[in-house]
């Protein structure tokens, strides 16, 4: 089983749309949860960090389910410009910050 | 304030041979991480230095080495290059922290052929 596993879509919306990303991650040490954005062939730019209470940046909704070992992304009136991969990112507990990442989900917003 | 740099930016080698990437982490950042991307892969956990020391190494054979100078900027050193290693190879460097971000380098792509 991938430490970090996400549906890798992609997801093509229209404009205006609502789309939802979910991840489940195998570790249950991990302490800090991320998303992170990537467009192509450019590199990973943080989106958001993910809070135990959920948190909201704009657009963008993020959760955390630690008993279920889920997180989620919420994107509210989609933007052609959120065109890009969103990678899932959890930390791998055990002392020091290594980051692991999922495959990414890629969304494609169309007119 | 500069983001994280790396270069090259591009790069071509031939099986066999040697390379070495460079990155400078942000100012104040002491912590430096090690990712290799493949196409349609998620980035894959090289190195971590923390203070010119490694703090963890992922699953990668012995031909990859790394090491972290006094400045805190890092080289990634992969011997013997095989095809399999044309890849995307990122810098990112974080705040100490347990539950800091990474911030990546626009990463150096490399072919080899």
């Amino acid at each position: 089983r991938k430490e970090v596993e996400q549906d890798p879509g992609p997801f093509n919306v229209p404009e205006g749309a609502t789309v939802a990303f979910n991840c489940t991650y195998s570790n249950s040490a991990s302490q800090s949860f991320f998303w992170y954005r990537q467009d192509c062939r450019k590199e990973p730019k943080l989106l958001m960090s993910v809070y135990s209470s959920g948190n909201e940046d704009g657009r963008f909704t993020a959760q955390l389910n630690r008993a279920s070992q889920y997180i989620s992304l919420l994107i509210r009136d989609s933007k052609l410009s959120d065109s890009a991969t969103y990678l899932c990112v959890v930390n791998s507990g055990g002392g020091y910050n290594k980051l692991i990442f999922g495959a990414g989900t890629r969304l494609a917003v169309h007119p | 304030d500069a983001g994280v740099t790396q270069s090259p930016t591009h790069l071509i080698k031939t099986r066999g041979q040697h390379v070495t990437l460079r990155c400078s982490p942000i100012s104040g950042h002491k912590s430096v991480s090690w990712y290799q991307q493949v196409l349609g892969q998620g980035p894959q956990f090289i190195f971590q230095y923390y203070e010119k020391e490694e703090r963890g190494r992922g699953n990668f054979p012995d031909r990859f080495s790394a090491r972290q100078f006094p400045n805190y900027s890092s080289e990634l050193n992969v011997n013997a290059l095989l095809l399999g290693d044309s890849a995307l190879y990122l810098c990112a460097s974080q705040n100490r922290g347990v539950n800091s971000p990474l911030h990546f380098g626009n990463g150096t792509r490399l072919t080899v052929t």
